[in-house]
């Protein structure tokens, strides 16, 4: 797997806390991406950056923000969670090499639960 | 923006079957179409991908061909195993990121 952790693995938490979570890579790639993954709906992106404090919206980056200070950190904020909110959350990584496409390699994901 | 759709969205099969899984994308701009495995628990992989300069792709159980005109693609597993079983997904590049389809759970019966 490539360099890539995320934490928490798991974390429950009550509606209208604020909740971040951390994705932390060693592969120094320019590309880091968030997504959600819920039943039915495969894995939907959140928002990505593509590169220190250069961030963009996904298709479903309503109540969450992000930030990067840094090559090889990602943070996913949510800033008042909601039980809509559940869900398992996957950082990826990639490098753009040519032509413009990008593979990704994804963490480990984290488990969240809104109650 | 690029948007994937992925069928079936469930596949149940006999092992030593033959799967086939398909993807259609709207852009014609997109060039890169990658597939992801991600078993139960665990993170997706990526597992074979196609770029748009060539129609068809294998590395031993499995093939990915690509029709361009029609813009959809198509992920071909042979002799399944169970250790198949899992959820596949495919994915077409639009700009700066991947689109997921979503998803095909496969079930390789013993």
């Amino acid at each position: 797997d490539a360099g890539i952790t995320q934490s928490p693995r798991h974390k429950v938490t009550e509606t209208g806390t604020p909740v971040t979570l951390r994705c932390h890579q060693t592969e120094n790639h320019r590309y880091m991406y968030w997504y959600r993954q819920d039943p039915g709906h495969g894995l939907r992106l959140i928002h990505y950056s593509y590169g220190v404090k250069d961030t963009d919206k996904g298709e479903v980056s309503d109540g969450y923000s992000v930030s990067r200070s840094k090559t090889e950190d990602f943070l996913l904020t949510l800033e008042s969670a909601t039980s809509s909110q559940t869900s398992v959350y996957f950082c990826a990584i990639s490098e753009s090499r040519l032509a413009g496409y990008n593979e990704q390699f994804f963490g480990p994901g984290t488990r969240l639960t809104v109650l | 923006g690029e948007n994937v759709e992925q069928h079936p969205s469930t596949l149940s099969v006999q092992e030593g079957d033959s799967a086939v899984i398909k993807c259609t994308y709207s852009d014609s701009a997109s060039n890169y179409f990658p597939w992801y495995k991600q078993e139960l628990g665990k993170r997706p992989q990526l597992i074979i991908d196609i770029r748009s300069n060539v129609g068809e792709k294998k590395d031993q159980r499995i093939a990915v061909t690509l029709n361009k005109t029609a813009k959809h693609f198509s992920l071909h597993i042979t002799e399944t195993q169970p250790e198949d079983s899992a959820v596949y997904f495919c994915a077409a590049n639009g700009f700066q990121k991947l689109v997921f389809g979503t998803g095909t759970r496969l079930l390789v019966s013993p």
